[in-house]
């Protein structure tokens, strides 16, 4: 079945770096584009960042972008964000999510969802 | 990119019908045929109900619909049962360089 797992979570302090993984399975993972959702405790959802299905496109929210990078490795089913200069504002619990067509387009949906990675940015 | 604006909450009885409203802008909601529904459980990750204002993917019951006027969408869920007490969010495409953007959330209580 359609599966995605993440890993790579933690506690960072300020200023410091994580690189989350997200392992797909039961799909061709290099025929779709991928996104990054993340969800800080009690709050509500936003959306990070995509890769196209070959990587070639990426796309970021104004609140990561210059510090966050994501990547594909479609050889490895593998999804990854590189998170840079951590502030306490993204500890959140970081999800991967499919879209359903292999470019970025105005109709993307997200599913299925990962189980989602926790990041805790603290000193 | 603001959040789009959803009720913090909504309740209703067993079998009553409910409707939640997503309002954005002639940027977002208003400007696009894609907006999107999603279910989250606590403590699970989210779940998509709705894609392209009204579609209902494969197993989602059709007891969720959706449907969009100007600058607002609305989910909306029929027949209202136990399992469908949880968190429900709305995104739109913005067209902007935060290319989508999610709804302020909303939870329904089941009474």
């Amino acid at each position: 079945q359609l599966q995605l797992v993440e890993s790579g979570g933690g506690v960072a302090q300020p200023g410091r770096s994580l690189r989350l993984s997200c392992v797909a399975s039961g799909f061709s993972f290099s025929a779709y584009t991928m996104h990054w959702v993340r969800q800080a405790p009690g709050k509500g959802l936003e959306w990070v960042s995509v890769t196209s299905s070959d990587g070639s496109n990426k796309y970021y929210a104004d609140s990561v972008k210059g510090r966050f990078t994501i990547s594909r490795d479609n050889s490895k089913n593998t999804l990854y964000l590189q998170m840079n200069s951590l502030r306490r504002e993204d500890t959140a619990v970081y999800y991967c999510a499919r879209d359903h067509a292999p470019s970025i387009t105005p109709q993307s949906f997200f599913a299925p969802w990962g189980q989602g990675t926790l990041v805790i940015v603290s000193s | 990119q603001s959040a789009l604006t959803q009720p913090a909450s909504v309740s209703g009885s067993p079998g009553q019908s409910i409707t939640i409203s997503c309002t954005g802008t002639s940027s977002d909601v208003g400007g696009y045929k894609y907006v999107s529904w999603y279910q989250q459980h606590p403590g699970k990750a989210p779940k998509l109900v709705i894609y392209e204002v009204s579609l209902r993917p494969s197993g989602v019951s059709n007891r969720f619909s959706g449907s969009k006027s100007g600058n607002t969408a609305s989910l909306t869920i029929s027949g209202l049962q136990a399992e469908d007490e949880a968190d429900y969010y709305c995104t739109s495409y913005t067209g902007s360089s935060t290319l989508y953007v999610f709804g302020t959330g909303t939870k329904v209580t089941v009474l």
